[in-house]
């Protein structure tokens, strides 16, 4: 049972286009969705991460939007930039971020020049 | 301030042979978790470490052991390996909310 799962697979976007990425989860239980980016041969980083008492939080050009009622949550970055091709996985955890995290397969972003 | 460091960073092994891989937290993190990412797939927990203490684990039989030291600092052991233990293992530190991770140890089973 795939607790996290992302949408699409794969994207590919042109430079300066808008990344979008979904994640819908199943346990009502989790409270915390953060979203870490990786690059090949490299840890995932945490990019930016929501608690569900808000509906949006943005840091720089990454956004994330949270649907509390659909279970879903997705990043944005905006203005997309050939760096920041990468994997991107969504996860989230419950009764704080100490819990163990819960990941989504990832998906491949290529940001074409 | 140096962040989450883990070595080796590369391992290859033979099946039926024991690893033991070595974690150091980000400076003012007292909690460490382990997390194995098989290739083309999200990262799955292993388990994570509090006060010497192992705190949550995930679906990972014994084989899979652990340790932490009074230093925060921490070890994956893994005994009897497999062909299917191949995976980058990554350990994160936390302290509240965020979890950090470290490159990784490349581990490869022949």
């Amino acid at each position: 049972q795939q607790q996290v799962k992302q949408s699409p697979q794969s994207l590919i976007v042109q430079k300066g286009g808008i990344s979008i990425i979904n994640c819908a989860y199943e346990n009502t239980a989790f409270d915390y969705f953060p979203w870490y980016q990786q690059f090949p041969g490299k840890g995932p980083a945490l990019l930016i991460a929501i608690r569900p008492d808000v509906s949006e939080k943005k840091e720089g050009r990454f956004t994330i939007s949270f649907n509390k009622s659909a279970k879903q949550f997705s990043l944005h970055i905006m203005d997309s930039q050939p760096g920041d091709s990468a994997t991107y996985f969504c996860a989230a955890s419950s009764t704080g971020a100490n819990s163990k995290l819960t990941f989504g397969k990832g998906i491949t972003l290529s940001v074409r020049p | 301030d140096a962040g989450v460091t883990q070595s080796p960073t590369h391992l290859i092994k033979t099946r039926g042979q024991q690893v033991t891989l070595r974690c150091s937290p980000k400076s003012g993190h007292d909690t460490v978790s382990w997390y194995q990412q098989a290739l083309g797939q999200g990262p799955q927990f292993i388990f994570q470490y509090y006060e010497e203490e192992e705190r949550q684990r995930g679906n990972f039989p014994d084989r899979f052991s652990g340790h932490q030291f009074p230093n925060y600092s921490s070890e994956l052991n893994v005994n009897a390996l497999l062909l299917g233990d191949s995976a980058l293992y990554l350990c994160a530190s936390s302290s509240a909310y965020e979890q950090y991770f470290g490159p990784g140890t490349r581990l490869t089973v022949t």
